[in-house]
């Protein structure tokens, strides 16, 4: 079965830090998809990105990047100079597409509070 | 364009009231998903509607949830003989092709049973 552990419930930096979100999958599938959401406090979940299983490329977009590892199965997020604005909960998802499933397999969520 | 619609933002029902919540997607989207995110945790998959067909309703926890989409857009969440244990923030999301393409959710309606 699918799951998805991010094991920091809570990170707590000053504004301009660098963080990185841990993010690992277990899937028996070989093609999937892993997404990143963000949930600030309004509680509307924010798509970030989604990547293809075979496509191990890592992305930049902006300040965040992504670090896609299908070795160790991880997908890591990083916010570069953080924000105020980055506060939120961040939730990593996978998404099986062998089983047909539409379903997302959420983790437990990682909040992020960066303070002034 | 207008988001994912959800109403009521909030509901409070007594333990055995029954409650409907409505989810109204973006215009043209064919995919329609339910998911039930308790205090602290990871959404959770309820149920996935592509157009009217329900397709996928293996996370609906017990026969008292109940959903439909009758016309392919407008989606409405039943759960019959509330429990406490039903609490939780109720999120719908949409996307446009047959659910691949990344969900657009709405802001959820938090159900508190006394």
């Amino acid at each position: 079965a699918q799951k998805v552990t991010q094991a920091q419930t809570e990170i707590s930096v000053v504004e301009k830090e660098d963080v990185t979100l841990d993010c690992v999958y277990e899937t028996r599938d070989t093609t999937y998809y892993l997404f990143w959401y963000k949930q600030p406090p309004s509680g509307e979940l924010v798509f970030l990105i989604r990547r293809n299983s075979f496509d191990e490329q890592n992305e930049i977009s902006g300040r965040y990047s992504w670090n896609f590892q299908k070795s160790t199965s991880s997908f890591n997020f990083t916010i570069t100079a953080s924000q105020v604005v980055d506060s939120a909960v961040y939730f990593c998802a996978l998404s099986e597409k062998d089983t047909g499933r539409r379903a997302l397999t959420f983790g437990s969520g990682t909040r992020l509070q960066v303070q002034p | 364009g207008a988001g994912v619609s959800q109403s009521p933002r909030y509901k409070v029902a007594k333990r055995g009231q029954d409650v409907a919540l409505r989810c109204d997607p973006i215009s043209g989207h064919v995919s329609l998903f339910w998911y039930q995110q308790a205090l602290g945790q990871g959404p959770e998959f309820l149920t996935y509607f592509q157009n009217e067909a329900q397709l996928d309703k293996s996370g609906l926890p017990s026969d008292r949830f109940f959903a439909e989409r009758p016309e392919g857009s407008v989606s409405t969440l039943k759960i019959q003989r509330t429990q406490q244990e039903d609490s939780a923030v109720y999120l719908c999301a949409s996307s446009l092709d047959e659910g691949r393409a990344p969900l657009h959710f709405g802001n959820g309606t938090r159900l508190t049973v006394t």
